[in-house]
């Protein structure tokens, strides 16, 4: 089982919807946890940083992470063309700051 | 302008010839990774460094070298380069102390290893 886990995808969106990513991890001590975006060919850009159990938005996206269930979720709401990327869900291992990152769901959104 | 610098961005070479990797950022972040990132593995974490003269392993540490002698600057060293580190790497930067997931990405270096 991978420490941290996504949907390869990938997931086509129209244009307008709400696009809704997923991600799982196994260290039942991680504290921290992000979601960065990148670009075919670019590097990754952090867009969502989460670290306590509930919702946090921050524009079109809202973060949320269930530490009892090992979840943490990505939505973005009016999805645009601009919004087809790859989605990669980061965790930060306890005090350490060692970082593993989930292989990356790639997002389509479809005119 | 805050960035994270890399040099070079592309690099062919030959087995067993050392390089290094140049590394900088200008956001006096305490915080500096090098990853690498293949397909259908993503991002892996190889070394990172919480302050200067401090670093630690990844998760695939083998057949790399890091220093952190100043700041800005964490170079990534291959001392015997093989096919396999065949890679786009990245270097990273951020603030550290758990936070060490909020990061700012250098540009990325495509290295092939012949």
């Amino acid at each position: 089982q991978k420490e941290v886990e996504q949907n390869s995808g990938p997931l086509s969106v129209p244009e307008g919807a709400i696009a809704s990513l997923n991600c799982t991890y196994s260290d039942r001590g991680s504290q921290s946890f992000f979601w960065y975006r990148q670009y075919s060919g670019k590097s990754p850009e952090l867009i969502m940083s989460i670290y306590s159990n509930g919702d946090k938005e921050d524009g079109r996206f809202t973060a949320q992470l269930n530490k009892a269930s090992q979840y943490v979720s990505l939505l973005i709401r009016d999805s645009q063309p601009s919004d087809s990327a790859t989605y990669l869900c980061a965790v930060n291992r306890g005090r350490a700051s060692k970082i593993i990152f989930g292989s990356g769901t790639r997002l389509s959104i479809r005119p | 302008e805050a960035q994270v610098t890399q040099n070079p961005r592309y690099l062919i070479t030959v087995t067993g010839k050392k390089l290094t990797v140049t590394c900088s950022q200008n956001m006096n972040h305490e915080y500096m990774s090098w990853y690498r990132q293949d397909p259908g593995l993503g991002l892996r974490q190889i070394y990172y460094s919480m302050n200067v003269e401090v670093t630690d392993k990844g998760d695939v540490p083998e057949g790399y070298k890091v220093s952190r002698k100043e700041k800005r600057n964490f170079p990534l060293i291959l001392e015997s380069p093989s096919p396999n580190q065949t890679s786009l790497y990245f270097c990273a930067s951020g603030l550290g102390q758990g936070k060490g997931g909020s990061q700012f990405f250098g540009p990325g270096t495509r290295l092939t290893v012949l």
